[in-house]
This record gives structure tokens, C-alpha cells and sequence, in this order.
């Protein structure tokens, strides 16, 4: 069976310093990767996807970018941090064929002071 | 633009009680429709998926609905638990291509004892 892993579960950085949220999935190759954020009051927005190594979409312009090193990790970072960065982070996986039900992870909390 | 559209906000039950969630979507032209649970502090678990083309899906006491013609969709839960307890959202994607789910705000769920 495939899983989802994020990590950290919970980060509190402060405003300008950098971010890095590691995802990765097992038990499945060549999925596609998204990444969300669920911020309070404004519902889950898809940020990036990938549907292959190297290959990143960004749906919203910000302050954050996405890669993806190898076919099952997705990283999200930051150079700088902002406080309306703070959020919930969500990465989520799909097959690239048939109907792209799309399973989440646990999520990350990140607070930015 | 797609909106999608879940009432009320919160629903409070007594246990053992059959309850029906809502959700509505501005644009019929959709390619499928998920529904999540979300416990408090976590991830989102993929519930139910109906195509297009379906009209309902079941998976033990959940039933979802599609009419696509009305863009609308329900969740109906059979025989409330407290472990159903939790926030339930759907989301919504355009087409095969659309790797974008489109989310709803949701319906926090409580079953009283």
C-alpha cells in the first residue's frame, strides 16, 4: 500500500529566515505530487504540482518555490519568510493515470513570528 | 471560475441519526468530484470519488451523490457515530488534464452521544 509522509509536523520560524518542507511517498513511482496550503479562513489552495522529476507548476505567484529531486520526494521552500506564509502545508499524490484520486499526507504546521 | 459552495458551515447531531452534507459547484463541466475527512490538526483522508459520469458511490455507511445538471453533490452518512465527528470538504476538478482540485470551505460535523 502506498504512504505519505511530511515533516516536520510542526515549525516555528521567524519572519526572513528560510523554510524547507520535505514530502515523500512510498509505494507507488512516478506519481503525481501536489503541494497545498490550508490557511485559516481561506480554505485549501493548491500551490505546486509536479508530475514528474524536475518538472514543477506553480498555480499562485508567492514567496515560495517547489522542486522535486527524485520521482517520489517534494520539497517546498523559501528564501525568506513571510508572515502570511503561515498555514498549514499539505502535500498530496495521485497516479498520472486513471482518475487522480489524490490522497493527502499529515501536514505541517508553520507558524512564522 | 469555479466556486464550490458547502451548507451550513457546521451541522450538530444527535448519534445514531442518517444526516445528508451539501456541496455546490458554479461550473457542471467537471471531470470528477472527492470527498475528504479532515480531523482537527490533520490531514485530509479521501472518502469517495464519483466520475462525471456516475451518479452515486458508495463505501459502507457513506453514500455521495452527483447531479452534475444541478451542480450539486451529496454525502449521506448512515447511522451517525461520534467517530464521525470531523470536518468534511469536497473539492472538485475540471478535466483529465486539471491537475487542481477546487475545495469548498466545508461542513464541521459534530455527533453528540
Amino acid at each position: 500500500s502506498q504512504t505519505i509522509h511530511q515533516w516536520p509536523a510542526t515549525l516555528v520560524q521567524p519572519v526572513g529566515s528560510p523554510l524547507s518542507l520535505e514530502c515523500t511517498v512510498e509505494g507507488t513511482s512516478n506519481p503525481n505530487l501536489y503541494w497545498y496550503r490550508q490557511a485559516a479562513g481561506r480554505g485549501l489552495q493548491l500551490l505546486f504540482y509536479s508530475v514528474g522529476i524536475g518538472q514543477i507548476s506553480s498555480e499562485v505567484p508567492q514567496n515560495l518555490s517547489a522542486s522535486r529531486p527524485q520521482d517520489r520526494q517534494f520539497i517546498l521552500s523559501s528564501k525568506k519568510l513571510l508572515l502570511s506564509d503561515s498555514g498549514f502545508y499539505l502535500c498530496a499524490w495521485s497516479m498520472t493515470s486513471g482518475y487522480n484520486e489524490q490522497f493527502f499526507g499529515p501536514g505541517t504546521r508553520l507558524t512564522v513570528l | 471560475k469555479q466556486e464550490v459552495t458547502q451548507i451550513p458551515a457546521a451541522l450538530s447531531v444527535p448519534e445514531g441519526e442518517n444526516l445528508v452534507l451539501n456541496c455546490s459547484f458554479t461550473d457542471s463541466a467537471i471531470y470528477n468530484l472527492q470527498w475528504f475527512r479532515q480531523d482537527p490538526g490533520k490531514g485530509l483522508t479521501s472518502l469517495l470519488l464519483i466520475q462525471s459520469s456516475q451518479r452515486e458511490q458508495t463505501s459502507g455507511r457513506l453514500n455521495a451523490s452527483l447531479d452534475k445538471s444541478s451542480g450539486r453533490s451529496t454525502l449521506y452518512i448512515a447511522a451517525s457515530q461520534p467517530g464521525d465527528s470531523a470536518t468534511y470538504l469536497c473539492a472538485v476538478r475540471r478535466s483529465s488534464r486539471a491537475q487542481k482540485l477546487v475545495f469548498g470551505q466545508g461542513t464541521r460535523l459534530t455527533i453528540n452521544p
